[in-house]
């Protein structure tokens, strides 16, 4: 079965600096996805980044991006000038290709400082 | 708000008790799943319905009953909990074709077993 480890539990970064999550999976396979979840105090939980395994640029969407390296199974999220709503719980998935499941890892708790 | 709502949103119940979490989307997916959130604990994948079949249960105890009637609906049938069952329960969505697709989640039911 697949795995998804996240190393850190709790993360804490400056606003308006940088902070990096890291996140490393286990799969045999060669093509899938990996995403990355926020998950507020409110518990909806919402999707930040993606990333498919395929594509050798890593993904960007304004304040994230990620640094994918497949051959380590490494998919880290960097988040740019932190904001204070950045806080939440922030989760690691992994997409299942053979039969479409989703295995998040344990998730690492961000707080932002003002 | 990302399209599926869960009912209820907190839930007390007694270990000899029968409850049901009710879960719904209106995005025209054809994809739904139940996670178990426990603290410092990866998201458990529980159920996953593929075009209301069931497609995986993930060594669940059986006083866990999933329901599918339709694409839209899911539904969790409780009966004999024992208190380590207290947990966020998640239900989520999306499209079974496209790996690139997210899950989309509600904001959970609380559950506490007393």
């Amino acid at each position: 079965a697949q795995t998804v480890t996240q190393s850190q539990p709790e993360m804490s970064v400056q606003e308006a600096e940088t902070v990096t999550l890291s996140c490393t999976y286990d799969t045999s396979e060669s093509d899938y996805y990996l995403f990355w979840y926020k998950q507020p105090p409110s518990r909806q939980m919402i999707l930040v980044i993606r990333q498919e395994a395929y594509k050798q640029q890593n993904a960007t969407e304004n304040r994230f991006s990620v640094n994918f390296q497949k051959a380590a199974k490494s998919f880290s999220l960097k988040i740019s000038d932190s904001q204070l709503g950045d806080a939440a719980m922030y989760f690691c998935a992994y997409r299942d290709p053979i039969n479409n499941d989703m295995r998040f890892g344990a998730g690492t708790r961000l707080t932002v400082k003002p | 708000e990302t399209g599926v709502t869960q009912t209820p949103r907190h839930l007390v119940m007694g270990m000899t008790n029968k409850k049901s979490l009710k879960c719904e989307q209106h995005l025209g997916h054809n994809a739904m799943y139940w996670y178990k959130q426990s603290a410092k604990k990866p998201l458990e994948l529980m159920f996953v319905y593929n075009f209301k079949e069931q497609t995986e249960n993930n060594s669940v105890p059986s006083r866990f009953s999933p329901e599918c009637p339709n694409s839209s609906h899911l539904f969790l049938h409780l009966h004999t909990l024992q208190p380590e069952d207290s947990a966020l329960y998640l239900c989520a969505s999306s499209q079974v074709t496209g790996m690139n697709t997210e899950a989309f989640f509600g904001q959970g039911t609380r559950l506490t077993v007393v």
